[in-house]
């Protein structure tokens, strides 16, 4: 059974550093892409950050230069790790995994991230 | 920029049809953006009922199914039931590695 579980969120100041992490289980990691997706109080989801099997990445206009994606394959982990946090960066934030090719077929139940002073 | 669409909000009767869209601003949805659709409900993570355009999730019921419909990616609800209503969404790739969302389509059961 695929499972991605999330940790690393919290209350976070403007300006300040917060490392998301996801941990899977149930399939060979190494193998997929997988992505970051955020959704803010009462809003729609927003597609984050994606790496592919090589370490490829790619990210949204609103996270680039602030937001860097990257993956351990031996501990099958994801990161996220955020730099310079606005308050419009508070969201809850998901992973999610990729089949083969396309989108996502699998998520995690997400982590809260709020920046606020 | 181009934008992906949805309708905002729709409504459909129990034991009925409905079908959802997912457009661009500019062009038409192909089978090349991978379509994929989610159903969210309040509190809780999305959960992937299609993806790849037509490939329906483990555990999803055969009542959900998608396709092209002209220029628009549809996912079509058959005997529409209570616990259908929730929020869809769809994504599209949009190249390069870039992913984009749809706003959404709150779907009511009434």
């Amino acid at each position: 059974e695929v499972q991605l579980l999330e940790s690393g969120g919290g209350l976070v100041q403007p300006g300040g550093s917060l490392r998301l992490s996801c941990a899977a289980s149930g399939f060979t990691f190494s193998s997929y892409a997988m992505s970051w997706v955020r959704q803010a109080p009462g809003k729609g989801l927003e597609w984050v950050s994606a790496i592919g099997t090589g370490g490829d990445t790619y990210s949204a206009d609103s996270v680039k230069g602030r937001f860097t994606i990257s993956r351990d394959n031996s501990k099958n982990t994801l990161y996220l790790q955020m730099n310079d946090l606005r308050a419009e960066d508070t969201a809850i934030y998901y992973c999610a995994k990729h089949p083969v090719a396309g989108n996502f077929d699998y998520w995690g139940q997400g982590t809260l991230v709020t920046v606020s002073s | 920029q181009t934008v992906v669409t949805q309708e905002p909000s729709f409504s459909v009767s129990p034991g009925g049809t409905v079908t959802l869209t997912c457009g661009l601003s500019s062009g038409s949805v192909s089978t090349s953006y991978y379509p994929s659709w989610f159903q969210q409900t309040p509190g809780q993570a999305p959960r992937t009922l299609i993806y790849n355009t037509n490939i329906r999730s483990s555990g999803v019921p055969d009542r959900f199914s998608a396709s092209i419909l002209g220029n628009k990616a549809a996912l079509t609800i058959t005997g529409a039931q209570a616990d259908d209503e929730s929020d869809y969404y769809c994504v599209l790739y949009m190249g390069s590695g870039i992913r984009a969302f749809g706003g959404g389509t709150k779907l009511t059961v009434l």
